[in-house]
């Protein structure tokens, strides 16, 4: 299995363009999340997701966008990039609950100029 | 709401010494906790978690943390450090609304 897989594991943007984090996991789990680490802040909760068709906002979701169309994939867009958006995101998996066990991918990091 | 609270950002240690992570949290419910590392560009992994039972809990890597609620801690530790230990390590806690609240992260690291 491949687990959670993140794309592009790599990012220069400008302010201002917009762009989508892809998520993807094999591992049919109802739960996933998007986190954003920073430096001394350790990780926090952009978007949740219960389940295809629902999302919900975390502790940081303003400028950001989900959707949950299928179980496999959540992906993160950025509107209109800003730079204090420059970080490195995770997403993550739980079979369901927060309480379960989360799987990361390996993570995106972004910068925008 | 809940939050959790790592007081050391850093902590040197030499191999085969013992070391202590610290963690605190705060929640006006009952708690699910957990300790996850972080090795070097790399993702997230969880290492061991407090849902229910015993309060203390082991990871098969000889890390072992001792959920204690009347401190509200759940510190990690370990009697005998490996250089393979160096990581950075966070503390987690779920306390209802389905969202898992990460402290600011322990940077463990092993000298020879």
């Amino acid at each position: 299995n491949a687990g959670v897989t993140q794309t592009p594991k790599f990012q220069v943007l400008k302010t201002g363009q917009s762009m989508t984090l892809q998520c993807a996991q094999d591992m049919n789990h109802e739960y996933m999340s998007w986190y954003r680490q920073d430096p001394g802040m350790g990780l926090r909760l952009i978007h949740y997701s219960v389940g295809a068709g629902i999302t919900d906002q975390g502790e940081v979701p303003n400028g950001y966008n989900v959707s949950r169309s299928t179980t496999e994939d959540f992906p993160l867009r950025l509107l209109s990039a800003a730079p204090s958006q420059t970080s490195v995101y995770f997403c993550a998996s739980s079979p369901d609950r927060a309480n379960t066990e989360a799987f990361f991918g390996q993570g995106t990091r972004l910068t925008v100029v | 709401a809940q939050s959790v609270t790592q007081l050391d950002s850093q902590v040197p240690v030499f191999e085969e010494a013992p070391v202590e992570l610290r963690c605190n949290y705060s929640s006006s419910v009952s708690v699910y906790l957990f300790w996850y590392v972080q090795y070097p560009n790399q993702g997230l992994q969880l290492l061991l978690k407090y849902l229910s039972g015993s309060t203390l809990v082991k990871s098969i890597n000889g890390f072992e943390a001792e959920f204690n609620k009347s401190q509200t801690s759940f510190h990690l530790r370990k009697p005998s450090v490996h250089i393979s230990d160096t990581a950075e390590y966070f503390c987690a806690v779920e306390g209802g609304g389905n969202k898992l609240t990460f402290g600011t992260g322990t940077q463990l690291k092993v000298e020879l």
